[in-house]
């Protein structure tokens, strides 16, 4: 019963690094999506899938990159990170895209 | 871009007082979602509301659609330690927005 599982739970980078977060969810729901969180301004959608082939952008996709090879796997990546970028970043998934999310526990990253 | 406005950002109250949070749209919404979110914990659904005019319930929880479909609102009746958190309201325009939430804190 894992539901969304995200990994790493933590992580530090050094400007201009590059790295990938991980999104698997076992329910499968044909809409996954990633955002990330920042104090006072709740979640912001980055990018969207509504199915295995299918990616588009959110309300702040730059500098992230995403793909859907499987309904199973939504991977985000970070092609050189910024300082701008520290925030925790949450994965979560749902049957369709007007339909209640089920959120992973997230990812803190921290861009040094 | 359209976003969903969220008011008040924070709300202290002693244990036993209510609650409200208000959730705004200057869109209509096709519906709302409302999510809490615990401290160092993940959102977690709550909530959806569809209608018009809907009113839903859940425990000490009341939940309401505006008629136009562009506002709603989360009342807590009675609060207790177990409701600190964030919530947060959600509704599409285009994609999905979240408001900025507010957070609870509760005195016991």
């Amino acid at each position: 019963n894992a539901g969304v599982t995200q990994t790493p739970k933590f992580q530090v980078l050094k400007t201009g690094q590059s790295m990938t977060l991980q999104c698997a969810q076992d329910m499968n729901h044909e809409y996954m999506s990633w955002y990330r969180q920042d104090p006072g301004m709740g979640l912001r959608l980055i990018h969207y899938s509504v199915g295995a082939g299918i990616t588009d952008q959110g309300e702040v996709p730059n500098g992230y990159n995403v793909s859907r090879s499987t309904t199973e796997d939504f991977p985000l990546r970070l092609l050189s990170a910024a300082p701008s970028q520290t925030s925790v970043y949450f994965c979560a998934s749902s049957p369709g895209h007007t339909q209640p999310q089920h959120f992973g526990d997230g990812t803190r990253l921290s861009i040094l | 871009g359209q976003q969903v406005m969220q008011i008040p950002q924070y709300q202290h109250v002693q244990e036993g007082e209510d609650f409200t949070t208000y959730c705004n749209s200057s869109t209509t919404l096709s519906n709302i979602q409302w999510y809490k979110q615990r401290p160092g914990g993940h959102p977690v659904f709550l909530i959806q509301l569809v209608k018009s005019g809907e009113v839903k319930k859940q425990k000490r929880l009341t939940f309401q659609f505006g008629e136009a479909k562009k506002n709603s609102s989360l009342h807590i009746t009675a609060t207790q330690t177990t409701d600190v958190g964030t919530y947060f309201c959600a509704g599409i325009l285009g994609d999905m927005r979240f408001g900025a939430g507010t957070r609870l804190t509760v005195k016991p």
